[in-house]
């Protein structure tokens, strides 16, 4: 079965230092890859995804990044957080022939 | 582009009573229909979802909803709540767009189920 991971689960960082979030899928090869942000009572905002290595787009400007270093592997990056940073991400995969987005168990930014 | 509308944000219910929770959405294109759940300290997990066919879904822990085309609804229903019911839940809408699934989310309904 498929199963995907994020790390870490909560992170606190301050203002200006980098970031890296980790996602990993297993039991399935090239999926769709999402990362979204969830801020309170605004839903989920989707950042970035991409349909397969090296291949990402971007829905928002913003002070992220996204990579796809292998199939299976996402990653959402920031040279420099802002406070405006602070969320719950939220990794996300998809199978090119379903249709159902299936989500890590997030991860907790507090910049301060 | 497409949005969804969850017009609760906040729902308070007794046991036993019955659940619905509204979502409708703009897009007048072929759209797929999700509620996801998430429970306290957990991760999002897909409750039901609707590609085609009959437009009554059935999802886990007793959850329907039904699609209404003609009114852009999909809505959340449950007969009973349960206390272990209490949880936000979001409705989404997805669309293929160049090969991959955009998918909106709605704001959330934060429900709260009372012993």
């Amino acid at each position: 079965s498929q199963t995907i991971h994020q790390w870490p689960a909560t992170l606190v960082q301050p203002v200006g230092s980098p970031l890296s979030l980790e996602c990993t899928v297993e039991g399935t090869s090239n999926p769709n890859l999402y990362w979204y942000r969830q801020a309170a009572g605004r839903g989920l905002q989707l950042l970035f995804y991409s349909v397969g290595i090296g291949q990402i787009s971007s829905e928002v400007p913003q002070n992220l990044s996204a990579s796809r270093p292998q199939d299976r592997q996402f990653i959402l990056s920031s040279k420099k957080l802002l406070l405006s940073d602070s969320g719950f991400y939220l990794c996300a995969w998809s199978s090119t022939s379903w249709n159902t987005i299936y989500f890590g168990e997030g991860s907790w930014l507090t910049v301060v | 582009a497409q949005s969804v509308s969850q017009h609760n944000h906040h729902v308070i219910l007794s046991e036993a009573a019955s659940l619905e929770l509204g979502c409708n959405y703009s897009y007048g294109g072929t759209v797929n229909l999700f509620w996801y759940v998430q429970y306290p300290g957990q991760h999002l997990q897909l409750l039901l979802k609707y590609f085609s066919g009959d437009p009554l879904v059935k999802g886990i822990k007793g959850f329907e909803a039904e699609f209404i085309k003609s009114k852009f609804s999909f809505n959340l229903r449950k007969p009973s709540v349960q206390w272990s019911d209490t949880a936000e839940y979001f409705c989404a809408v997805s669309l293929n767009s160049g090969g991959y699934q955009k998918v909106t989310f709605g704001t959330g309904t934060k429900l709260q189920v009372i012993p």
